[in-house]
Formats: C-alpha cells, sequence, structure tokens
C-alpha cells in the first residue's frame, strides 16, 4: 500500500493563479483532512470530509475549496492565490470519525505564492 | 479538546531510553491522549495512543498517571533518526487534531 499520496510535491505560484492540489489515499478509509503548516508553526485544520459525498470547514477555511472526488481523492482548490497561502499542505485520512480514529499523512505538498 | 503543555525541547543520548512528558490537567473522562512526530519537513506520523491504561507498541510506550493529567512518552532505545518534533495531542471525537508547538527532540550520538 502506498498510503497516502500527493501531488505535486513542490509548486510555485503568482499571486492571482489557481490550482488544485491532489491527495489519493489506498487504505479504504472514509474520513479525509487537509491541514496547512506555517514555518515553525503546528498544523492547522483547512477542511475535512467525513465521509464520500460531506465536506466540512475547520479552522482555516478562507480562500480554499474542496471536492471528495470519491471515497480514495479529496483535493483541495486555491481560485486565487495570495502570499498568505504559502505554506506545506498535508493531507491525511482515517479509517472512521470516531472517538480514537487515527489519522495517517501524506508527505506534503510544498507550495509558494509570490 | 484539553490543551496540552509540552516542553519546548529535549536532548538524549543515543541508545538511551527517551521520556517525553505532557501535561494536560483539564483532560475530560472521554479524551483520549495521542502522540505525534514530525521529522523535518515530513508528514506528521501516528505513534501511540491511549486512555486510561498504560500502552505499549513497536514504537514506544505511553504511561498515563492515574489521575490522567499527564503522561509520558517513552522510546525505550533512542536512535538518531527519533529526532524530530513530538506533538502530545488530547482529543474527543475524530474530525480534528490540534497540534500544539511540541517538544523538539534532539537524539545526539
Amino acid at each position: 500500500n502506498a498510503g497516502v499520496t500527493q501531488t505535486p510535491k513542490f509548486q510555485v505560484l503568482k499571486t492571482g493563479q489557481s490550482m488544485t492540489l491532489q491527495c489519493a489515499q489506498d487504505m479504504n478509509h472514509n474520513s479525509m483532512y487537509w491541514y496547512r503548516q506555517d514555518p515553525g508553526m503546528g498544523l492547522r485544520l483547512i477542511y475535512y470530509s467525513a465521509s464520500e459525498g460531506t465536506t466540512d470547514k475547520g479552522e482555516v477555511p478562507n480562500g480554499y475549496n474542496v471536492s471528495r472526488l470519491n471515497k480514495r481523492e479529496f483535493s483541495l482548490r486555491l481560485e486565487s492565490a495570495a502570499p498568505s497561502q504559502t505554506s506545506v499542505y498535508f493531507c491525511a485520512s482515517s479509517l472512521a470519525p470516531q472517538i480514537s480514529d487515527t489519522q495517517y499523512f501524506g508527505p506534503g505538498t510544498r507550495l509558494t505564492v509570490l | 479538546d484539553a490543551k496540552t503543555t509540552q516542553p519546548t525541547s529535549m536532548d538524549c543520548a543515543e541508545g538511551r531510553a527517551a521520556n517525553l512528558p505532557c501535561n494536560h490537567s483539564t483532560i475530560s473522562g472521554n479524551e483520549y491522549v495521542y502522540w505525534y512526530r514530525q521529522i523535518h519537513s515530513q508528514g506528521p506520523q501516528y505513534i501511540i495512543h491511549g486512555l486510561k491504561n498504560n500502552e505499549t507498541n513497536e514504537m514506544a510506550s505511553l504511561i498515563i498517571t492515574e489521575d490522567r493529567k499527564s503522561s509520558t512518552l517513552i522510546l525505550p532505545h533512542a536512535t538518531l533518526r527519533d529526532t524530530a518534533v513530538y506533538y502530545c495531542i488530547v482529543r474527543v471525537g475524530g474530525s480534528r487534531l490540534t497540534f500544539g508547538e511540541g517538544t523538539q527532540l534532539t537524539v545526539n550520538p
């Protein structure tokens, strides 16, 4: 199993450009998550999908949209990138949003917005 | 979710046990204690979690005090590859992991 995969690994955008970050998991997990991590800080939840067909806002959703394409894939879209969105983006998945579920993380996408 | 307090940094000699403390004095009865780590620039890695009893797996041991107000993560034989930021997280529900600043563990040769 590859676990959680993310593409691309690196991306540089100009202010105002749009892009989609892709995430896929092969563990048959129901729940998926998008986090961002700014330098020297902990992770902050952007959006999550408790199950296929549902999405909910996390702590910092402004400027982002998500799509749960199917059970395996959960994408994050920046419609008009801003320098404040320069960050490392991590996708995660878990079997179910239960009290003791464990989240597994992908390797991250390093995004720079100029 | 309960707030946690961890030391900013710790050092450990290679081959020795690394004991990482975490205070969570406001923990509720149904909140679990989770530990994750993040090796430089990589995605966070799950280590272990527990509710009341001590837990052990192939990576580490988790010791939770009887009053559940604090816990200790133990890496029994630390290696250089265990150098990372370690996060103690207390949570209920499944939708949110709240990462604080964690403890930077440096394993020295």
